[in-house]
């Protein structure tokens, strides 16, 4: 298997702005998890799906975050009006439904100045 | 609501010498716990991973970690360590869902460093 793919690798952008992070899967798995990873924290669960459905949100997931997983595969997570405390590395993982266990991709580390 | 505390936030060892890195979790049914590494600049990678039987797991790199259910408990062990080692060790509580896992529960993570 190709591991979990992330992109950007890194992303600068400044207070006020929108971005967006896509996470490609391992192939044929059917869940993607998004977490957040911030400075000398274990990273915090935000949100998954089960092919297309989003099946959970954390409450860290604020009005701001939206992800998506329109056709199963890829996912985008968009944060719009950025603020400076959303800079944090962003995990994405995947995992099938056979083996429980989530691969996580290297992370998208956000600085928003 | 589920919870992982690793009591340790820095461990030093010699190099050679044994390592134990405490977790304890808390979770109101069957937990699936897991360990996770993550080196600087690296992505997490699965160590070890229990779900059920056999309460002594065996990993990748030579860890070992015991489920003690009775004490909350996911400890991870290694007879001897090495300097590549050196790095965050994250515990994770988890649950299934539906066939699968849903969303992990991490602890804030041990790091580890090696000494010469």
């Amino acid at each position: 298997d190709t591991g979990v793919s992330q992109d950007p690798r890194h992303k600068i952008t400044k207070r006020g702005q929108n971005v967006t992070f896509r996470c490609d899967p391992i192939s044929e798995h059917n869940r993607l998890y998004w977490y957040r990873q911030t400075l000398g924290q274990g990273p915090e669960f935000l949100t998954y799906f089960q092919n297309e459905a989003q099946l959970e949100k954390s409450r860290l997931l604020s009005d701001r975050f939206s992800a998506e997983r329109p056709k199963g595969s890829f996912s985008t997570l968009e944060i719009q009006r950025t603020e400076q405390g959303d800079s944090a590395m962003y995990l994405c993982a995947s995992s099938s439904l056979v083996r429980e266990t989530q691969y996580f991709g290297p992370g998208t580390r956000l600085l928003v100045l | 609501a589920q919870s992982v505390t690793q009591p340790d936030i820095h461990i030093t060892v010699s190099e050679g010498a044994s390592l134990e890195l405490r977790c304890n979790y808390s979770y109101g049914a069957t937990p699936y716990l897991f360990w996770y590494v993550q080196s600087p600049g690296q992505g997490l990678q699965l160590l070890l991973k229990y779900f059920s039987g056999d309460t002594l797991v065996q990993g990748i790199k030579g860890f070992e970690a015991e489920f003690k259910r009775s004490q909350s408990s996911f400890n991870l062990r290694k007879p001897s360590v090495h300097w590549s080692d050196a790095a965050e060790y994250f515990c994770a509580v988890g649950r299934l869902s539906g066939g699968g896992a849903d969303g992990l529960t991490f602890g804030k993570g041990t790091h580890l460093i090696i000494q010469p």
